[in-house]
Formats: C-alpha cells, sequence, structure tokens
C-alpha cells in the first residue's frame, strides 16, 4: 500500500499570502494524485485531480503541480474561505490511499 | 443538483454489524459509481469500497476484504454498506462519495454528509 506524507502539517499564513503544500508518495503514482479541502463539520470536496486538473467549481487560484512521488498544491493568494484542512489521496496503485492532511490556520 | 444523502447516526456494540445507505439524487444513477470511505477521531481518511454504477460489480480495500459488502438498489438509486463483526476501532464517520469520471477514477467528487458510527460496549 503506498503510504502519503504530507508537510508541513500546519501552515499558518495571512489571508493574501501564497500557500505551498507538499504531498510525497512511498513510491510512483505518475499522476494519479487528488487534492481535497475539508471543513470542520464538512465531507471533504474534490479541488484538483491528475495532479493538476481542477475539478469542476474549484477556483482558479488553486493549482496543482507533480508527478511521480512529489506533489504540490500551491493557493496563490489565500481567502478567508480557503483557512481548512487539506488532503492528497492517490489512485496510481491500489488500494487508494489519503495523506494525513495540511491544516492552514490563520496566523 | 447532484445530492447524497446518508443515514442516520449508530450506535453498536461490539461485535454487531451495521448498514448504512446514501440514497443519491440529481444525476442518472447508472452513470457514476459511488466509493465508501471512513474517518476515525484524528485519523486519516480510509477508502473501503466501491460499486459500479451500471452493474452490481464491487470491489474492497483488502483491509476490509470478509467484513464489508456494498449494494444496490437501482430503483431506490440508493447504495447500502454493511460492515460485520465491529469493533471499537471501527467508531468513525462514514462517507459515500460518488466518482468524479464516472467509473474507476477513485476520484471522488460528491460527498454524503456522513454517517457517524459509535462502537462501544
Amino acid at each position: 500500500e503506498i503510504v502519503l506524507t504530507q508537510s508541513p502539517v500546519t501552515l499558518s499564513l495571512s489571508p493574501g499570502e501564497r500557500a505551498t503544500l507538499s504531498c510525497r508518495a512511498s513510491q510512483s503514482v505518475d499522476n494519479f494524485l487528488a487534492w481535497y479541502q475539508q471543513k470542520p463539520g464538512q465531507p471533504p470536496r474534490l479541488l484538483i485531480c491528475d495532479a493538476s486538473r481542477r475539478a469542476t467549481g474549484t477556483p482558479a487560484r488553486f493549482s496543482g503541480s507533480g508527478s511521480g512521488t512529489d506533489f504540490t498544491l500551491t493557493i496563490s493568494s489565500l481567502e478567508p474561505e480557503d483557512f481548512a484542512l487539506y488532503y492528497c489521496q492517490q489512485r496510481g496503485s491500489w488500494p487508494p490511499t489519503f495523506g494525513p492532511g495540511t491544516k492552514v490556520d490563520i496566523k | 443538483q447532484v445530492r447524497l444523502a446518508q443515514s442516520g447516526a449508530e450506535v453498536k456494540k461490539p461485535g454487531a454489524s451495521v448498514r448504512l445507505s446514501c440514497k443519491t439524487s440529481g444525476y442518472t444513477f447508472t452513470t457514476y459509481a459511488i466509493h465508501w470511505v471512513r474517518q476515525a477521531p484524528g485519523q486519516r481518511l480510509e477508502w473501503m469500497g466501491w460499486i459500479n454504477g451500471d452493474n452490481d460489480n464491487t470491489a474492497y480495500s483488502q483491509k476490509f476484504q470478509g467484513r464489508v459488502t456494498i449494494t444496490r438498489d437501482t430503483s431506490a438509486s440508493t447504495v447500502y454498506m454493511e460492515l460485520t463483526r465491529l469493533g471499537s476501532e471501527d467508531t468513525a464517520v462514514y462517507y459515500c462519495a460518488r466518482d468524479y469520471y464516472g467509473s474507476g477514477s477513485y476520484y471522488l467528487d460528491s460527498w454524503g454528509q456522513g454517517t457517524l458510527v459509535s462502537v462501544s460496549s
């Protein structure tokens, strides 16, 4: 089973700043990686799939990059509603697995 | 609009079984697979299994093989997930979610609200 690690655990930033989140896979997953946002008491929301493709409705300030084992989610300018937990998920190897999450909180 | 409405919270004793439902609406039921994912307190999300949209084909994570069964009722646009031989480690919020590309993408674009299952003696 592929293990995903995310860094940092917590990212403290101010609105308007740029956020860079990392996800690393224990083996190559090609580009089969997604990013989700989750807020307290809500289910996750799909933001990015196939490493860099924005899902329907995802704002343009969210972008994904990477392939193989190293991936990045970038939020170009944080809006107040972006402070949340972010998970990566791989589907390049069975079974699909999720990372532990990065919390983006307000500085 | 796409909606996945899950059944209510459950409290179970160790060794019991639980059956959760996920009623879908707002799209053609047979076009999209449905997955089940759980989130234990303080833990990462965990994929459990899925059922195809246009047939009864299923696949399960090896971790749950033998304990989980996912079924569907096409006439009711509803998917069910049964988990047997519950232990305290099965205490979690269980989500159903739709496959983004329809079938086999394992990306999950629309989610139910979650069902809390608590297992305690």
